[in-house]
């Protein structure tokens, strides 16, 4: 268990429709990192939240947004999903050791 | 601007035999280096970190990696294969962008070992 948790494992949907996945980081990180993992596209950088507040966008489409809670827990939202956002999907919270990841939430748009 | 290349998608090694996954980084900055293993339906575990301490640095599970400045490169090594180490290795730079540290990734290698 590398201390950041993220839900659901899995999670099927259709064309069209809105999920949300969840992450909540490693106890004392502020910091919260969203990533893509495709087969096509590798790791790609999304979005960054420290302590609440928006820090860095990478390549996030306007159809995704993220928000981070006072509880330092974030949330992705991923709207009008395409069969091409079927993904695998990664938070990361930092600390003194580096980034820690949670084990990822398996998108697959049907 | 940051990028990091991993110079192999793939290599394939005989058990107890060394392994090299080779790395080369741009940055703007002096970066913070690091080497996670992603093992298959598994998430992303941290390797080991460079942060300008030392040039080796030694991480888990026998490997270890080298940063060398003048060649831009951070090449993870480890002397004996293990069937165990078959997994998705990504060499990271962190660099800054504006205000933040922002990890980016290299398209990974694939490391296979043969009994």
């Amino acid at each position: 268990d590398s201390g950041v948790t993220q839900t659901p494992k899995h999670l099927i949907t259709a064309t069209g429709q809105r999920v949300t996945l969840r992450c909540s980081p490693r106890s004392g990180d502020l910091s919260v990192y969203w990533y893509q993992q495709s087969l096509d596209q590798g790791l790609q950088f999304l979005i960054q939240y420290y302590n609440g507040e928006e820090r860095a966008k990478g390549n996030i489409l306007e159809r995704f947004s993220a928000q981070q809670f006072p509880d330092l827990h974030s949330e992705l939202n991923l709207s009008s999903l395409e069969l091409g956002d079927s993904a695998l999907y990664f938070c990361a919270s930092e600390g003194a050791r580096g980034y820690t990841f949670g084990s990822g939430t398996r998108l697959t748009v049907v | 601007a940051q990028s990091v290349t991993q110079l192999d998608s793939h290599v394939s090694v005989s058990e107890g035999t060394p392994v090299l996954l080779r790395c080369n980084y741009s940055s703007s900055y002096s970066p913070s280096l690091f080497w996670y293993v992603q093992h298959p339906n598994k998430g992303l575990q941290l390797l080991l970190k460079y942060t300008s301490a030392a040039t080796l640095v030694k991480g888990i599970n026998g490997f270890e990696a080298e940063f060398k400045k003048s060649e831009t490169s951070f090449h993870l090594t480890k002397p004996s294969a293990h069937m165990s180490d078959a997994a998705e290795y990504f060499c990271v730079v962190s660099d800054r962008r504006g205000g933040s540290y922002i990890p980016t990734f290299g398209r990974g290698t694939s490391l296979i070992v043969h009994p």
